[in-house]
């Protein structure tokens, strides 16, 4: 399989718990970026790397969250302390750097939060 | 800032039925582009067709057709003889240029869930 993968598919958590996701790109996709979807909306924005550089931050992304991508291959996001509110699908994308920009969306990680 | 509405939540057509899918957008951006995803129920984005601001052409793929007009800021998407292999939320998005030149985050409509009935 040469597209994005996501691991775990799936993760419930208790309140208060870290979490950590990671997202494997295809292989020659320099740039990197994590999205949130919840019910009934459209992906939103948390954050991108190009290579292993993370180049730009969303509002969205507090403190709570950091993302990496060490060596500028697979990423990770890590949410400490969870809350019920950051229960939502997490996607990860993939694109080569040029100025078309197709992103290829992996299957995602579905966070729930009790 | 970007922002991309699709004013219907959810649509429901019979099989064989056009549909079309609307999309508006607002951008202070001369440059950006312009997607159609489709979100099938095991929840993986798919890309449909991508469009640059300078190509105002309106472009068909099979049953697939898009058109984009720029006096509107439309992005509009059509589906003919839908089929019950349709159904599934559609997000439209678009992207703009920074100021190294590229695009790259996605803004998303918050998408319309179609239903193509047998």
């Amino acid at each position: 399989d040469t597209g994005v993968s996501q691991n775990p598919r799936h993760k419930i958590t208790k309140r208060g718990q870290n979490v950590t996701f990671r997202c494997d790109p295809i292989s020659e996709h320099n740039r990197l970026y994590w999205y949130r979807q919840t019910l009934g909306q459209g992906p939103e924005f948390l954050t991108y790397f190009q290579n292993e550089a993370q180049l730009e931050k969303s509002r969205l992304l507090s403190d709570r969250f950091s993302a990496e991508r060490p060596k500028g291959s697979f990423s990770t996001l890590e949410i400490q302390r969870t809350e019920q509110g950051d229960s939502a699908m997490y996607l990860c994308a993939s694109s080569l750097f040029d100025s078309y920009n197709e992103q290829f969306f992996g299957p995602g990680t579905r966070l729930t939060v009790l | 800032a970007q922002k991309v509405t699709q004013a219907q939540t959810e649509i429901s057509v019979v099989e064989k039925e056009d549909v079309t899918l609307d999309c508006v957008y607002e951008t202070r951006d001369t440059t950006y582009y312009l997607f159609w995803y489709k979100q099938p129920p095991s929840g993986e984005l798919v890309f449909l067709i991508r469009r640059n601001s300078f190509d105002e052409q309106n472009e068909i793929s099979g049953r697939y057709s898009w058109n984009f007009q720029k006096s509107t800021s439309s992005f509009n998407f059509t589906i003919t003889a839908s089929q019950v292999v349709d159904s599934a939320v559609y997000f439209c998005a678009l992207s703009e240029s920074y100021s190294g030149g590229s695009n790259y985050k996605l803004t998303f409509g918050k998408g319309t869930l179609l239903t193509v009935n047998p």
